[in-house]
């Protein structure tokens, strides 16, 4: 499979706790997002790289959230000290910078549950 | 900041055209988009356009975006079961940009 990946699918977690999701792109691809969505709405932009460099964090939700891809290839969205809000579906994108359609290819996501 | 909005929900007969639409706030955008999210799936694109353009078709899909009213529309020509879906309408100022997302409408197809 040479589509994004994403792990772990499900995660269930105690409010309080720290969680990690990955993301694997495209392999060629040098353009990742994060993105969160809640039940009934649409994705919300939360971060993007080109290849190591964050080049957007501001619509990070708290200091809570950071992320990091530190080789440019895969990437993983933090969430410390979880809060019954942040239970929703976290999404990873890539894409291939280059002038074209700016087409981002999605993860199935990673679906946070936070008791 | 940017809002995208549509329908929540939509709902036709096998064989009817769906439209679904779209309006955004953003005068600067200038790529459009639909995805579609199935169940247990990542969102797809289906189409895009640029903002100076009016109208895009592609096989059973007909794209129209009105840029003075900041109205876009997807048609969906001979709807089959296999088109229920949730639907987003995205835009972004320049493409790899990161995108704004507007709510979704679920389309839910009738035999």
């Amino acid at each position: 499979d040479t589509g994004v990946s994403q792990d772990p699918r499900h995660k269930i977690t105690k409010r309080g706790q720290n969680v990690t999701f990955r993301c694997d792109p495209i392999s060629e691809h040098n353009r990742l997002y994060w993105y969160r969505q809640t039940l009934g709405q649409g994705p919300e932009f939360l971060t993007y790289f080109q290849n190591e460099a964050q080049l957007e964090k501001s619509r990070l939700l708290s200091n809570r959230f950071s992320a990091e891809r530190p080789k440019g290839s895969f990437s993983t969205l933090e969430i410390q000290r979880t809060e019954q809000g942040d239970s929703a579906m976290y999404l990873c994108a890539s894409s291939l910078f280059e002038f074209t359609t700016g087409e981002l290819f999605f993860g199935e996501g990673s679906r946070l549950t936070v008791l | 900041g940017e809002d995208v909005e549509q329908s929540l929900f939509l709902s036709v007969r096998e064989g009817d055209s769906s439209v679904i639409n779209c309006t955004y706030t953003d005068s600067s955008s200038t790529y459009l988009y639909w995805y579609k999210q199935e169940p247990g799936a990542g969102l797809q694109l289906l189409t895009y356009i640029f903002s100076n353009m009016d109208m895009k078709q592609d096989q059973r899909l007909t794209v129209l975006l009105n840029k003075k009213d900041k109205h876009l529309s997807l048609r969906i020509a001979d709807t089959q079961t296999g088109d229920s879906a949730i639907y987003f309408c995205a835009e972004s100022t320049w493409a790899g940009n990161m995108l704004t997302f507007g709510g979704g409408t679920r389309l839910m197809v009738k035999p």
